[in-house]
């Protein structure tokens, strides 16, 4: 059973530019998560979502940043015109439903490298 | 909000013998989940254990084990027979009954000098 699936692995984008990160959950997971880590940090929560519905989106910045997890495909999270504060490791959880005794699994990580 | 506080940035064992890493964490709820991940140069993380806030037992998985104590918010890592490929940065973190997110402390970078 394949695990989190992340891509790219390392993303660089120039000020301006968008940055797509993919995210494909772990077979059979119908929940995902995506986290963000700034340089000598801790991961912060973004945003939570079900297929085709954002159910938490509480730590999103309120612009820029879309998520989505269409119906068919991997979770989408979405950067427009890229600055270089949003430089950091952006990773992705999934979980097979939302019972809070059930283990996030976790992603390799995108590194976002803003020029 | 839940928060979770990691107050050692920094912490070093020698091989073979037992390090203790702190966190506590602030929370009005009474069931929650707390975890602690592993997270190498690779910068996967890794779950190492977790303790379900109802249950009184400590969490013990081989060479780690917490001591969790609910009143105090406290919640310890111990690594005993400290091996080379322990080294990481280690995780805090904090899973509320809602289960949306979970909530991270600042990390503990921990190093085994051989």
């Amino acid at each position: 059973n394949a695990g989190v699936m992340q891509n790219p692995r390392h993303l660089v984008r120039r000020r301006g530019q968008e940055a797509r990160l993919r995210c494909s959950p772990m077979k059979g997971h119908s929940h995902v998560y995506w986290y963000r880590q700034l340089p000598e940090e801790g991961l912060k929560f973004m945003v939570y979502l079900q297929k085709e519905n954002i159910i938490d989106e509480s730590g999103m910045p309120k612009e820029r940043f879309s998520a989505e997890f269409p119906k068919e495909g991997p979770s989408i999270l979405r950067i427009q015109q890229v600055v270089r504060g949003d430089s950091a490791a952006y990773f992705c959880a999934s979980s097979p439903d939302r019972a809070y005794h059930n283990e996030q699994f976790f992603g390799p990580g995108t590194r976002l490298t803003v020029l | 909000a839940q928060t979770v506080t990691q107050s050692q940035p920094e912490m070093s064992v020698q091989e073979a013998e037992t390090v203790t890493l702190s966190c506590t964490y602030d929370t009005s709820e009474s069931d929650y989940y707390l975890f602690w991940y592993k997270q190498p140069p690779s910068r996967q993380m890794i779950l190492v254990i977790r303790q379900e806030a109802y249950k009184q037992q400590n969490a013990t998985e081989n060479r780690f084990s917490v001591n969790f104590q609910k009143a105090a918010k406290s919640f310890s890592l111990k690594i005993s027979d400290s091996q080379l490929g322990d080294a990481a940065m280690y995780f805090c973190a904090y899973r509320s009954k809602d289960g949306n997110k979970l909530v991270f402390g600042a990390g503990t970078i921990l190093r085994v000098k051989s």
